[in-house]
């Protein structure tokens, strides 16, 4: 059974920096893309982070510069880093399985139970 | 960047269809996916590349995607169905994921 655990939200200050980590099993984590969406409290999906299996990485402007994704197969994780936080960063933050080509058609088939992240003073 | 439109917010009453939209510019030429969201729980694909279903998923939701709507269909809705619904599709001319604005299904 495909199993994804985030871990690593909670309430940090503006300007603070908080890792989350995303524990995979039931499948080949080497083998697949994965990404990160965010979802604030009573508002839409958005995309926040990509890593392909050779670790190559994507960012939408608005964490771009702030936020490294990154992968460790052998303990079939994955990490986003998030530094310079602000509050607009608030937000229930999922991690997902990506299936498909993410040159054309790429979607999610697995996603985890998402971890809290609040950014406030 | 890559815009995604949906509707807020559809009402249908218990077995009768809902149609929810996605627009987007020649959104036909790109693959879109679907998602369904219940309160206090993560998304659920329950439709992708425009028309399939994963296993798992009922025959009541299908999808169809054309010039610059794509549309899930959920035929004979029941009230479990009452959810949000996003669609979703990767912009690869500027490697960014995309998503709608989400539209809250009510069942009546």
């Amino acid at each position: 059974e495909v199993q994804l655990v985030e871990s690593g939200g909670g309430l940090v200050q503006p300007g603070g920096s908080l890792r989350l980590s995303c524990a995979a099993s039931g499948f080949t984590f080497s083998s697949y893309d994965m990404h990160w969406v965010r979802q604030a409290t009573g508002k839409g999906l958005e995309w926040v982070s990509a890593i392909g299996t050779a670790g190559d990485t994507y960012y939408p402007g608005s964490v771009k510069g702030r936020f490294t994704i990154s992968r460790e197969n052998a303990k079939n994780s994955l990490y986003l880093q998030m530094n310079s936080l602000r509050a607009g960063d608030t937000a229930v933050y999922y991690c997902a399985r990506v299936r498909g080509y993410c040159g054309g058609d790429c979607y999610y088939d697995y996603w985890g139970q998402g971890t809290l992240v609040t950014v406030s003073s | 960047s890559y815009v995604l439109t949906q509707p807020p917010s559809v009402s249908v009453a218990p077995g009768q269809t809902a149609r929810i939209t996605c627009g987007g510019n020649n959104i036909g030429s790109k693959s879109v996916h679907w998602y369904q969201q219940k309160p206090g729980q993560a998304p659920v694909l329950v439709v992708y590349d425009d028309s399939d279903r994963p296993s798992g998923i009922p025959e009541r939701f299908s999808g169809s995607n054309s010039g610059n709507t794509a549309t899930l269909t959920i035929s004979r809705v029941e009230a479990g169905d009452e959810a949000d619904y996003y669609c979703q599709v990767w912009d690869s001319s500027s490697d960014r994921g995309v998503f709608g604005g989400g539209t809250k299904l009510t069942v009546l």
